[in-house]
């Protein structure tokens, strides 16, 4: 059974351009949640899905969004790009019915921003 | 506002021992505590879970302790080897419509 998988794994942009980042979850994992991490720090919590709809939302400007397609699949968007955005960006996938197993995380998109 | 805490950036220890790594949280009161390794340039790794009502938990060589007095959890891997030299991340949480929040994280090196 394949992982969280994330795309692109690596992305180059410049200030003030747009990013997509892509996400597909764990076969029947209906969460999806997106983190953002700076080197040398935990992953910052950015946005929560579940069934298509936000959860939660973590202390980010609203250049950051995000939406769930109905495969559960889920894409993040940052507009306005600006040099302290570059960092590892992660998505997770879990179960909201058990809590044994824990968040399972993709390798994640490595974002710079030049 | 929550805050968690992991004891230090960086601990170094000698194959063989155990490695201790605590994680306090404040303004929280967490149904469950997660762990998790992080590899360099990898995402995080769910390694145990412990609930509020637990006092520890044991998975092969890792013990996890729950101390809701305290507000704390240790984090221990007995018998360490250089393979578990990581980032190990402590997030406090309370179900699954609640976000996972994330302590800094410990980089454990062990040496040989």
């Amino acid at each position: 059974d394949a992982g969280v998988t994330q795309s692109p794994t690596h992305l180059i942009k410049t200030r003030g351009q747009h990013v997509t980042l892509r996400c597909s979850p764990i076969s029947g994992h209906k969460s999806v949640s997106w983190y953002q991490q700076v080197l040398g720090q935990g992953p910052q919590f950015i946005f929560q899905y579940y069934e298509k709809e936000e959860r939660g939302r973590g202390n980010f400007p609203d250049r950051f969004s995000a939406r769930q397609f109905p495969n559960y699949s889920s894409e993040l968007n940052v507009n306005a790009l600006l040099l302290g955005d570059s960092a590892l960006y992660l998505c997770a996938s879990s179960t909201i019915q058990s809590a044994n197993y824990g968040y399972t995380f993709g390798s994640g998109t490595r974002l710079t921003v030049v | 506002s929550q805050k968690i805490e992991q004891n230090s950036e960086a601990l170094n220890i000698q194959e063989g021992k155990t490695a201790t790594l605590t994680c306090n949280y404040t303004n929280y009161s967490p149904a469950y505590l997660q762990w998790y390794r992080q590899d360099p340039g990898r995402g995080p790794v769910f390694l145990l879970l412990i609930r509020e009502n637990e006092k520890e938990k044991r998975k092969e060589r890792l013990k996890v302790t729950f101390d809701t007095t305290l507000k704390q959890s240790l984090f221990h891997i007995t018998a360490s080897q250089p393979a578990d030299s990581a980032t190990y991340l402590c997030a406090p949480w309370n179900s699954g419509n609640t976000p996972l929040v994330f302590g800094k994280g410990t980089r454990l090196s062990v040496i040989a």
